[in-house]
C-alpha cells in the first residue's frame, strides 16, 4: 500500500512569508507526528497528534508555528512570517497507534529554504 | 528528559569490511531504542528496535544491534558491508510510557569504499 507522503517536496519562499505543508500519513494509522531536520539541531520532535485527543505541541520552537490534523487523517503544518533558522527538512511519520511498540513510517520529507 | 549521544559523526570503511556504528543514551526511566537509516533525500527507515526481551535484536539489511542496560549503549554492528549500505544513521530513544516521540542523536554517516 502507499506509504506516507508529504508535499510539497521542496520550497523556497522568502523571508516573511507564510508557508503550508502538507501530510498524507498511512491510511488507519491514528497516530501522526511532525518532526524537523536542520544542520543545526539535528532532528526534532515538533509535534504529534493521536486520534481524537488534543495534540502535543509541546516540541514546537515558538508560535510562529501551528499545525492542525483534519478528519483524523491529513495534517498540516503552518509556519508563519518564516525566518532563515526555520530552513530545515520537515519529516512527517505515521503509526498505528502512539504507543511505543509501535513502528513510526517516515515520508520523504518537505525541504525548506527561507531566503 | 532523554538524550542519546552517537560518538562518531563519519564512519568510513571499506566493502565487505565489519562496521560497528556506536550509541549511548541517558534517561531516568526506561526507554525503547531504535536505530533508522537515511538514504540520499529519502525519509527514515526502521532498521531494528529493542522493546524487551532478549539484548540482540536482529534488523533488515543484515544488521543487528546489542542492548547494554549498565553501559546504556546500543551499539549497531554489520559483519559485512556493502556499497549500498551508503547511508546516515540515526540512534533514537522513546519513553515506554505514553507517546512515542522519538529522541534522536545526531547521525552517523557510514561510507563504504569499494
Amino acid at each position: 500500500g502507499a506509504g506516507v507522503s508529504q508535499s510539497p517536496s521542496n520550497k523556497v519562499t522568502e523571508k516573511g512569508k507564510d508557508v503550508e505543508l502538507r501530510c498524507d500519513p498511512i491510511s488507519g494509522h491514528t497516530a501522526l507526528y511532525w518532526y524537523r531536520q536542520s544542520l543545526g539541531q539535528g532532528l526534532e520532535f515538533l509535534i504529534y497528534f493521536q486520534g481524537n485527543s488534543a495534540p502535543d505541541k509541546s516540541g514546537l520552537p515558538s508560535d510562529r508555528f501551528s499545525a492542525e490534523r483534519t478528519g483524523g487523517s491529513v495534517s498540516t503544518l503552518t509556519i508563519q512570517r518564516t525566518q532563515q533558522e526555520d530552513s530545515a527538512v520537515y519529516l512527517c511519520a505515521s503509526s498505528i497507534s502512539s504507543q511505543g511498540r509501535e513502528t513510526q513510517y517516515f515520508g520523504p520529507g518537505t525541504r525548506l529554504l527561507v531566503l | 528528559a532523554q538524550s542519546v549521544t552517537q560518538l562518531d559523526s563519519q564512519v568510513p570503511v571499506f566493502e565487505e569490511a565489519p562496521v560497528e556504528l556506536r550509541c549511548n543514551y541517558s534517561s531516568s526511566v526506561s526507554v525503547y531504542l531504535f536505530w533508522y537509516v537515511q538514504y540520499p533525500n529519502q525519509g527514515l527507515q526502521l532498521l531494528l528496535k529493542y522493546l524487551s526481551g532478549s539484548t540482540l535484536v536482529k534488523g533488515i539489511n543484515g544488521f543487528e544491534a546489542e542492548f547494554n542496560k549498565s553501559q546504556t549503549s546500543f551499539h549497531l554492528r554489520k559483519p559485512s558491508v556493502h556499497i549500498s549500505d551508503t547511508a546516515e544513521y540515526f540512534c533514537a530513544v522513546s519513553i515506554i510510557q505514553g507517546a512515542q516521540k522519538l529522541v534522536f542523536g545526531q547521525g552517523t554517516r557510514l561510507t563504504i569504499n569499494p
